[in-house]
């Protein structure tokens, strides 16, 4: 069965630093999701991707986080300048056309920033 | 008012017990409703998706989605000790891109 694929699985790195997130979403699909999940806390939205642009963000994606499709397959998530509250699980999600609009998650990437 | 309440538990239950798990809503926007599972450390994992009101089974799972008290619930039969997981409620809108809001999860201990 298609999954959501997400590397790396844990990334550590230090504040000020610059972190890339990869994802490949499920092949055919068109729209494409970031999440994060704080520990103990919900997994909230961060951004929607859809026709190679931005389609919505929410108020925790600020300049320094930028998302890109570089090639047919991956889609990636970049913090320029890492914080110690971006420490989280970050999710990836992908959904076919319109229709059944469920989103399917990757694993997560869990990022600690100290 | 938070936009998607749920009950953080944890619910402990034994085997075979029948579950129930809900959360409540105030966005009368939200169409798209759906359950996920999650387990420790991992991604959520869809369970059942439901669009607007009504009910939707599957093997031992039950969706219902009553709009108009803004209430949805899922249904465990038979409950398994491999079901204790966190369980996920999330919804979006009819409209956009489907930003998907989620709830808390409810966590679930379902003991032999």
């Amino acid at each position: 069965e298609p999954e959501v694929t997400q590397t790396p699985s844990h990334q550590v790195t230090q504040m000020g630093q610059e972190v890339i997130l990869r994802c490949v979403p499920i092949s055919n699909h068109l729209y494409f999701y970031w999440y994060r999940q704080i520990l103990g806390q919900k997994v909230e939205f961060l951004v929607s991707f859809y026709n190679n642009e931005i389609s919505e963000k929410s108020e925790i994606f600020d300049d320094q986080f930028s998302v890109e499709r570089p090639d047919g397959s991956n889609f990636t998530l970049k913090i320029r300048s890492t914080k110690l509250e971006d420490s989280a699980m970050y999710f990836c999600a992908s959904r076919d056309r319109g229709g059944q609009e469920t989103q399917y998650f990757g694993p997560g990437t869990r990022l600690l920033v100290l | 008012q938070k936009e998607v309440e749920q009950d953080p538990g944890p619910l402990s239950v034994p085997e075979g017990a029948i579950v129930s798990l809900n959360c409540t809503y105030s966005n009368s926007a939200f169409q798209y409703f759906m359950w996920y599972r999650q387990y420790s450390r991992k991604g959520p994992e869809l369970l059942m998706y439901t669009y607007s009101s009504g009910n939707k089974e599957d093997g031992r799972f039950t969706a219902q989605v009553d709009k108009s008290s803004k209430y949805i619930s899922l249904f465990i039969r038979d409950s398994q000790p491999s079901d204790s997981a966190t369980y996920l409620c999330a919804m979006g809108p009819n409209t956009g891109f489907q930003k998907l809001v989620f709830g808390t999860g409810t966590r679930l201990l379902v003991s032999p």
